[in-house]
């Protein structure tokens, strides 16, 4: 089966700091990639994508880099704040795989204030 | 524009009962995905529809089933409740394959 995963389940910040979480993926084939923000019991929020023809997207304070010669994806959050304390999840999908998204384990993030 | 809405949002069943969950999408969107978010297994993919046929589905037992309607709706039903069918339930819906999934705040299934 498909096979996200991030390196490390829990990252510890300080308020202001840039935060980077880490994702790796197994499936060649995959060629787009979604990262959510899960905060505690509410469903997975959209926070950026990119596809597998780009290396790198930004948006407000975040930033994917995307490596597909090693599998590799990351988030960065720059100027990390205590609203961006929540678990992140990377999702994969690709062109045969319908629909259908694959999703690591998660990233707890904690922004220490 | 109006988010992904899941109702119920918190129920609890008991053993051997049957459970059907709704989703309404965003507006547009054709496409509705189902997930299983556990502590243990994370997120997984129950299946999806679009333009009311299954097209893809996850590694689930037949007692997870679901549908959609003309107006894109969906529900899902699972029979038959076993205790470890206690999860959060996730609907996500986009238009169609290759876009964006936007989730629900998802329909919380405690099993006793």
């Amino acid at each position: 089966g498909e096979s996200v995963g991030l390196h490390l389940p829990t990252l510890s910040v300080q308020e202001g700091d840039n935060s980077i979480i880490n994702c790796a993926y197994s499936n060649s084939a995959s060629d787009y990639f979604i990262w959510y923000k899960q905060e505690s019991g509410k469903g997975p929020q959209f926070i950026i994508d990119i596809r597998s023809n780009m290396d790198k997207r930004q948006g407000q304070r975040v930033t994917v880099l995307l490596n597909k010669t090693v599998k590799h994806l990351s988030l960065q959050i720059a100027a990390t704040q205590p609203g961006d304390s929540a678990v992140y999840f990377c999702a994969e999908s690709g062109t045969n795989t319908g629909n259908q998204f694959y999703f690591g384990t998660g990233t707890s993030l904690t922004v220490i204030p | 524009k109006a988010g992904v809405t899941q109702t119920p949002r918190y129920l609890i069943k008991t053993r051997g009962q049957q459970v059907t969950l709704s989703c309404s999408p965003i507006s547009g969107h054709r496409s509705v995905s189902w997930y299983q978010q556990t502590p243990g297994q994370g997120l997984q993919f129950l299946f999806e529809y679009f333009s009311e046929t299954q097209r893809n589905k996850g590694n689930f037992p037949g007692r997870f089933s679901g549908r959609q309607f003309s107006n894109s709706r969906s529900e899902m039903n699972v029979s038959t409740l076993e205790l470890g069918d206690s999860a959060l339930y996730l609907c996500a819906s986009s238009l169609g394959e290759g876009n964006t999934i936007y989730f629900g705040e998802g329909s919380w299934l405690t099993v006793v």
